[in-house]
């Protein structure tokens, strides 16, 4: 199976809270990410969460790791039409300095 | 800082040409990462280099794919002779602790 899975498409009303899943294979994943991708753009890392921590906050983004599940989560609070992207879930297992393992992007579409 | 530097930006060329994609990692950054996202197969991961030395390969699909790293400012990936199947979006990203920054991208389309 894929190493990365994500749901492909998210529909959310504006104003609600996102919550965009992820589950990953690899127990030795010592970083795990989000990305947003716009279309037509690059890749702009949102966070970012090292294995050893369950959760992380950043303004309106919050991460939860559950480590025995393998299964990363990305919220995000008060939803905009700004927000309207895909969101990838990728692993790193190598400390840091290995390339990336992604899943195939979640498609998260606001709905006014 | 200017972040990840990719050029060209869009690239069209004909089956069998030469194709060399550029990157300019961001400065103090010591690894730096080659990627290739496709409709069909998503984001993967083609080459990486730490220190300027490449460390793994084992994404690059064939023989005409190859990558250098001069020096710790540039890489280049080179498609020789391109073919319609290697049209892509080609990123490259750097990092210096785990977090890794990724350039613009390259679209490349072989006609």
């Amino acid at each position: 199976g894929e190493d990365v899975e994500q749901s492909l498409f998210l529909s959310v009303r504006e104003g609600d809270s996102s919550v965009i899943n992820c589950t990953y294979t690899d127990s030795s994943s010592t970083y795990l990410y989000w990305y947003k991708q716009e279309p037509g753009a690059g890749l702009q890392l949102l966070t970012y969460i090292f294995s050893n921590m369950d959760m992380k906050q950043d303004q309106r983004l919050t991460v939860l790791l559950n480590k025995k599940d393998k299964h990363l989560s990305l919220r995000i609070a008060d939803t905009q039409t700004g927000d309207s992207a895909i969101y990838f879930c990728a692993e790193n297992r190598g400390g840091g300095a290995d390339g990336l393992t992604f899943g195939k992007g979640t498609h998260l579409i606001i709905q006014p | 800082d200017a972040g990840v530097i990719q050029s060209p930006r869009h690239e069209v060329t004909e089956m069998g040409q030469e194709v060399t994609l550029r990157c300019k990692p961001i400065s103090g950054h010591n690894s730096l990462f080659w990627y290739r996202q496709t409709m069909m197969r998503g984001l993967e991961l083609l080459i990486y280099f730490n220190n300027n030395v490449p460390i793994d390969d084992s994404g690059m699909p064939e023989d005409r794919f190859s990558a250098k790293m001069p020096n710790a400012s540039f890489s280049t990936l080179k498609i020789q002779p391109s073919e319609p199947r290697d049209s892509a979006v080609y990123f490259c990203a750097s990092s210096l602790l785990g977090e890794q920054f990724f350039g613009p991208g390259t679209r490349l389309t072989v006609l």
